[in-house]
């Protein structure tokens, strides 16, 4: 059984760098053909996706975050990762890791609330 | 890219049916038979109960079913239970370049 668990600091202060990692466990991250994506929901809200990553490094981000967004892959820890730079109060969410197997999310993980605020 | 449009609540009593729909464009839904619909209840991960427009996932209930019609797809939940109150939300596939959006959901209340 796949799951993902996302960890990383629940608190930035405006202007820093987001920082996220999404572990895998139960199986490969570069086993078969999926996507790694994260997407977000602020509180109240609906989701939001952010971006995906390929085992090659390959990458697609949403347009409306793209300029601020990286998403890495590190196949040796079995990890993903997010980083959302320059981040404002409207960055506020919870924060989930997902795997994209061929058109639809099966697996996700239970979420992490990053927060924005000095 | 827009988010796709669903009714911000819907309800039914036990027993009842209700569908959800989810509009969107020539770009998105219109082109793809790749709408999903996950189940989210309060403080928990969205789950998939509809996938590639009409398929269920095994072990989800058979009174969750999936349908489209030109820009707009829809999600009927039959027989309707407690359990289902929840918030609902579609998503498209909408290309390779930048390939997924979402509704905004719709909160689905059992009277």
């Amino acid at each position: 059984q796949v799951q993902l668990q996302e960890s990383g600091p629940g608190l930035v202060k405006p202007s820093q760098t987001l920082s996220l990692t999404c572990t895998v466990s139960g199986g490969s991250i570069s086993s078969g053909s999926y996507y790694w994506s994260w997407i977000r929901q602020p509180a109240g809200k609906g989701l939001e996706w952010i971006g995906r990553i390929y085992t090659s490094g390959s990458t697609n981000y949403n347009p409306s975050l793209k300029s601020r967004v990286t998403i890495s892959v590190d196949t040796s820890k079995n990890q993903f990762s997010l980083k959302l730079s320059s981040v404002t109060a409207a960055d506020t969410a919870v924060y989930y890791c997902a795997r994209e197997k061929e058109y639809y999310f099966d697996y996700w993980g239970q979420g992490t609330l990053v927060t924005v605020s000095s | 890219q827009s988010a796709l449009t669903q009714p911000a609540s819907v309800s039914g009593s036990p027993g009842q049916s209700i569908t959800i729909s989810c509009t969107g464009t020539s770009s998105d839904v219109g082109s793809y038979n790749l709408v999903s619909w996950y189940q989210q209840h309060p403080g928990k991960a969205p789950k998939l109960m509809i996938y590639e427009g009409s398929k269920r996932p095994s072990g989800v209930s058979n009174r969750f079913s999936g349908s489209k019609s030109g820009n707009t797809a829809s999600l009927t939940i039959s027989g309707l239970q407690a359990e289902d109150e929840a918030d609902y939300y579609c998503c498209s596939y909408a290309g390779s370049s930048t390939p997924w959006v979402f509704g905004g959901g719709t909160k689905l209340t059992v009277l």
